[in-house]
């Protein structure tokens, strides 16, 4: 959806290098959640973000949500091979009530 | 417990034809939606719907048809298939939006229309 912008689009790096993905707005978002894709897969939930300022981690990956509620960044550290895939932001409320949108996704490599 | 179930996997229609793609969920959740997902494009809603009798449109609704006649089952239709509808399918179910739930999403089905 162009009410959400994910950049960048598509990302190579080093296996062991840190990372971000960036997921943005214009409008407040209620409800941010990120997935990620393994190629030729369905979409696996990672983590929901919900309050402005707040940040969740799983393992190696942590998402934050800004304080104006309108960016949301999803960080790396220490990439491995299994981090390889396309992640998704989605949020609620951005094209009406009921509908949970997406961004265009970013398309990780992880090179050894 | 086998969530989000999608089927065909893979379907190859000719211009014109029709087709059902199956969606079905045995997490008695109310919200079920479509997808399409295209190369740099991300997925666009299609259609979705909030319980049993009632949809609404999403982002990209023409050229689909959805009914929602049970909790469990939401197919997609398609009426007469067009080239600009190749793409990868994806359905998905979760409490109702303003839950701010999750939706688990189905394996996806891969749809070329020659």
């Amino acid at each position: 959806s162009q009410e959400l912008e994910q950049s960048p689009q598509s990302l190579i790096v080093q296996e062991g290098k840190n990372l971000t993905i960036n997921c943005t707005s214009s409008k407040t978002l209620y409800g941010l959640y990120w997935y990620k894709q393994k190629y030729g897969e369905g979409l696996i939930f990672l983590m929901m973000l919900q309050k402005g300022g707040e940040e969740k981690s799983h393992e190696k990956i942590t998402a934050k949500l800004d304080e104006k509620k309108q960016q949301s960044s999803l960080h790396i550290t220490a990439s491995q091979p299994s981090h390889a895939g396309i992640y998704l932001c989605g949020a609620d409320g951005l094209l009406g009530a009921q509908k949970l949108v997406f961004g265009q996704g970013t398309r990780l490599t992880i090179n050894p | 417990n086998a969530g989000v179930t999608q089927t065909p996997k893979f379907q190859v229609l000719k211009t014109g034809q029709s087709m059902t793609l199956q969606c079905a969920q045995d997490m008695n959740h109310e919200y079920m939606s479509w997808y399409r997902q295209d190369p740099g494009m991300g997925l666009r809603l299609i259609h979705y719907s909030v319980g049993a009798g009632i949809t609404d449109q999403g982002e990209v609704p023409n050229g689909y048809n959805v009914s929602r006649s049970t909790t469990e089952d939401f197919p997609l239709r398609l009426l007469s298939a067009a080239p600009s509808q190749t793409s990868v399918y994806f359905c998905a179910s979760s409490y109702y939006r303003d839950s701010n739930q999750p939706q688990h999403f189905g394996d996806g089905t891969r749809l070329s229309i020659l």
